[in-house]
């Protein structure tokens, strides 16, 4: 089955900017969503991109899609301390479920 | 929007009784919702997919027998932990998916925890 990989821990300064790298092994996979997670909270949607494009951008996220590597990237502009929190990269894995990897804790310090 | 709540947020229980969260999508319908199962520091593991008016579909590993799930409606799916055990205990969260790009919509969670 689908198999998705992540870092799980990254600091960094209020201001700068945050990338939060995902793998992934199902080259048919249709759809990549990020998934932000605050402590105690259930998931919130924060984007998502077709495996037919390389690049979204919304607002201070960025997205980079890499097919050819099954690599998955979200940067974080101006991060700030409300950006702390788990960030889960999410891969449509067929049948409209997803598989989720294990999720990387942003901690933005001041 | 896409709002999606989950009743109760947080719920104690004895070993042995049964435990029933609900799933709402609130401004749509949804025809699949999804329960996952998340433990501490670990991502979710999805545990069943519901789709209205049809038998759930449990991942490989999960017992439909002690999980029950229910999809009567277009805005309503439930969880139910039958006889639970203190193993049980966990962090359960629903998402109902929207749209034709599976984008899915996740409920706030509901911890569990059987003494």
């Amino acid at each position: 089955g689908e198999d998705v990989e992540q870092s799980l821990f990254l600091s960094v300064r209020e201001g700068d900017s945050s990338v939060i790298n995902c793998t992934y092994t199902d080259s048919s996979s249709t759809y990549l969503y990020w998934y932000k997670q605050e402590p105690g909270a259930g998931l919130q949607l924060l984007t998502y991109i077709f495996s037919n494009m390389d690049m979204k951008q919304d607002q201070r996220l960025t997205v980079l899609l890499n097919k050819k590597d099954k690599h998955l990237s979200l940067r974080i502009a101006d991060t700030q301390t409300g950006d702390s929190a788990i960030y889960f990269c999410a891969v449509d894995s067929g049948y409209s479920t997803l598989t989720f990897g294990k999720g990387t804790m942003l901690l933005v310090s001041p | 929007g896409a709002v999606v709540s989950q009743h109760p947020s947080w719920v104690i229980c004895k070993s042995g009784t049964s435990v029933k969260i609900e799933c709402r999508s609130l401004d749509f319908q949804a025809t699949t919702m999804f329960w996952y199962r998340q433990f501490p520091k670990q991502s979710l593991m999805l545990m069943a997919t519901s789709n209205e008016g049809s038998k759930a579909t449990y991942e490989q590993g999960v017992e439909k027998d002690k999980f029950l799930i229910n999809h009567a409606s277009l805005t309503l799916s439930t969880l139910t932990v039958t006889s639970a055990h203190p193993e049980d205990s966990s962090f359960y969260i629903c998402s109902a998916r929207k749209g034709r790009y599976n984008e899915q919509f996740f409920g706030p969670g509901t911890r569990l925890t059987v003494l």
